[in-house]
């Protein structure tokens, strides 16, 4: 299947900075990605889809200043996760379906960020 | 998109087949079935989808049911590694703009020795 990769697979910040994941198709171009979050024994819930060249669609309840998405290439997303707090903590995983928006999703290995 | 029902928990010996069930009686006909599994602390992985025929790949094979209300995921021998939270998800018709996939509460697996 096709690979998609996270950077970095977990990171440690104090309250008030900011963060950013990377979200990256290793085989194949991605025109849209997408971000969940994962709270611990809890499903994945979908935040947000990147769009290249266009405005991230968030999901209700995430608020877009807070996340922000940067979509800036055929094979590369961006979460940022401004001014993190402890609530934020959590499991953010990316996902690229091959082909077209239709096509089968492929999840990173995820991204383990701890707010202290 | 359509709900899915998972037992929350199955075990299985090691070297067993293990039969995971999904229930989806509300599927549309044009929506797939998709099965990902998630072990622990990793992002989930594809399994395998189908429409209306059974499907096998090198991973599992998928039974749906010919109403195509319910379906299994059969892994043929089940060793330790596939221990796993397994979802099945039915996803909206493809040709709609939708390609969001809603993740559920899945299935525990525990493939024991």
């Amino acid at each position: 299947g096709a690979v998609v990769s996270q950077h970095p697979s977990r990171v440690i910040c104090k309250s008030g900075t900011s963060v950013k994941i990377e979200c990256r198709s290793l085989d194949f171009q991605a025109t849209t990605m997408f971000w969940y979050r994962q709270f611990p024994k809890q499903s994945l819930m979908l935040m947000a889809t990147s769009n290249e060249g266009s405005k991230a669609t968030y999901e209700q309840g995430v608020e877009k200043d807070k996340f922000l998405i940067n979509h800036a290439s055929l094979t590369l997303s961006t979460l940022t996760v401004a001014s993190a707090h402890p609530e934020d903590s959590s499991f953010y995983i990316c996902s690229a379906p091959q082909g077209d928006y239709r096509g089968t999703q492929y999840f990173g290995p995820g991204t383990r960020l701890l707010v202290l | 998109d359509a709900k899915t029902t998972q037992p929350p928990s199955m075990d299985c010996a090691e070297g067993r087949a293990a039969n995971l069930p999904c229930n989806h009686s509300t599927i549309s006909g044009n929506e797939y079935v998709y099965w990902y599994r998630q072990i622990h602390s990793q992002g989930p992985q594809y399994i395998i989808h189908g429409l209306k025929n059974n499907e096998t790949n090198e991973m599992a094979s998928l039974i749906i049911t010919e109403d195509r209300k319910s379906s299994t995921l059969i892994l043929p021998h089940a060793t330790l590694r596939d221990t796993a939270v397994y979802y099945c998800i039915v996803r909206a018709d493809l040709n709609s703009g939708y390609s969001t996939l809603t993740f559920g509460k899945g299935t525990m697996l525990l493939v024991s020795p």
